[in-house]
């Protein structure tokens, strides 16, 4: 599986967009990029996925570069329940690896 | 509709005990994993099955025994515990389909197990 690299961690004020970097360039083909958060000791939640196009629903943003190499997760609104460990996960089915995620803090 | 329940939430073993999680999913899902979160990391793989009666190693299986009996449910098993399995486990299920599509996993609330 390709590995991810996210920065340790993240801060954002609150109602600013957060924006999460994430590196996959050893991606291949038919992997997905995948976001999941963890808030607090909570189990992870899904946020969002995608192949090669840019996708959005009601959580965020997925922004995938052309090469597929990088990706961006875009919370337009950040607000303080959005305070968690995010992470990024390339992932051909069925396994699902997790890497150390970013902590995002959000402020007041 | 209750997804994805772990049982026990909270359990106390002494060092060579043995004890087992259970994993239940009401969602029909192929798919099912095991976790284990140790303070300040990231989750970390154990074991996974793709479908009832199977069953494959992930990151760090070690000390650890997994059985998917029925397709709803995915128990761990601890054999003899080590202060080393102190940590928050979590149980998954996703769907499987024919490419990568649309498998968003679900995830239990987590059972924190404490070996003295």
């Amino acid at each position: 599986d390709a590995k991810t690299t996210q920065p340790t961690s993240m801060d954002c004020a609150e109602g600013r967009a957060a924006n999460l970097p994430c590196n996959h360039s050893t991606i291949s083909g038919n992997e997905y990029v995948y976001w999941y958060r963890q808030i607090h000791s909570q189990g992870p939640q899904y946020i969002i996925h995608g192949l090669k196009n840019n996708e959005t629903n009601e959580m965020a943003s997925l922004i995938i570069t052309e090469d597929r190499k990088s990706s961006t997760l875009i919370l337009p609104h950040a607000t303080l329940r959005d305070t968690a460990v995010y992470y990024c996960i390339v992932r051909v089915m069925p396994d699902m690896r997790f890497g150390a995620g970013t902590r995002l803090t959000v402020k007041p | 509709n209750a997804g994805v329940t772990q049982t026990p939430k909270f359990r106390v073993l002494k060092t060579g005990q043995s004890m087992t999680l259970l994993c239940a999913q009401d969602m029909n899902h192929e798919y099912m994993y095991w976790y284990r979160q140790d303070p300040g990391m990231g989750l970390r793989l154990i074991h996974y099955s793709v479908g009832e009666g199977t069953t494959a190693k992930g990151e760090v299986p070690d000390g650890y025994n997994v059985s998917r009996l029925k397709k709803q449910n995915f128990l761990l098993g601890l054999e003899s515990a080590a202060p080393s399995q102190t940590s928050v486990y979590f149980c998954a299920s996703s769907y499987h389909t024919g490419g990568a599509g649309n498998t968003e996993a679900f995830f239990g609330q987590g059972t924190r197990l404490t070996v003295v």
